[in-house]
């Protein structure tokens, strides 16, 4: 079945740590990868996103993530987090069929970043 | 300025009642989704539409309906048969997949609440 997962459900760290969120998908076929940031009582915001290209994609707020294909992995990564880093991360998929311009996005059940000031 | 409208934002019924969410985009998007939101569960996936006319179940579309007559527009009717139907619900709206990024938009969500 086709399933994005996430393993950490909570990562507590202390700030100018490192922080590496993993995520795995299940599919076969050609995918689009996303993470989501939502900070505390606020919507979803795309962080990055990868469809094609350098496999290292860099986003918003010093963020970074790298598509391991062989390993059907999308791991966000950020070299020193801040006070501000806490909230719950999302990984998205969107699988794309080959022979059709349609799609589906699932996600994976978050993890929960907490930051020790 | 181009986006997806849920309305209401907050939403009660009493148990036993059917209550249809609206999700409105005018981004011209071809595919619309339909996602519930709970805590410790990520986002899960009730329907989505890759076009007017056509939708398809989800991971857990159980209890759930949906319709897409117009490309704008992909309403979301929770029956009575939902068992737990109290989430937040999330509408989202991605282009077609044309070698381009499709990462989706999302709208504001609207909270359901039934007692």
């Amino acid at each position: 079945a086709q399933s994005v997962s996430q393993h950490n459900h909570h990562v507590i760290l202390s700030e100018a740590a490192s922080l590496e969120l993993g995520c795995n998908y299940s599919y076969g076929g050609t995918v689009n990868l996303f993470w989501y940031v939502q900070y505390p009582g606020q919507h979803l915001q795309l962080l990055l996103k990868y469809f094609s290209g350098d496999p290292l994609v860099k986003g918003i707020k010093g963020f970074e993530a790298e598509f391991i294909k062989s390993k059907f992995s999308f791991n966000l990564r950020k070299p020193s987090v801040q006070w501000s880093d806490t909230a719950e991360y999302f990984c998205a998929v969107n699988l794309l069929p080959r022979y059709s311009s349609a799609s589906k996005i699932i996600f994976g059940s978050g993890t929960r970043l907490s930051i020790r000031p | 300025d181009g986006g997806i409208t849920q309305s209401p934002k907050y939403l009660f019924r009493k148990e036993g009642q059917n209550v249809t969410l609206s999700c409105e985009q005018n981004l011209n998007h071809d595919a619309m989704y339909w996602y519930r939101q709970d805590p410790g569960q990520g986002l899960r996936l009730i329907y989505y539409s890759q076009i007017v006319n056509d939708f398809q179940k989800g991971d857990i579309a159980e209890g759930y309906s949906v319709s897409r007559e117009k490309k704008e527009s992909f309403p979301l009717t929770v029956t009575s048969a939902q068992k737990n139907p109290t989430a937040f619900y999330l509408c989202a709206s991605t282009p077609r997949s044309t070698g381009g990024s499709t990462e989706a938009f999302f709208g504001q969500g609207t909270r359901l609440t039934v007692v």
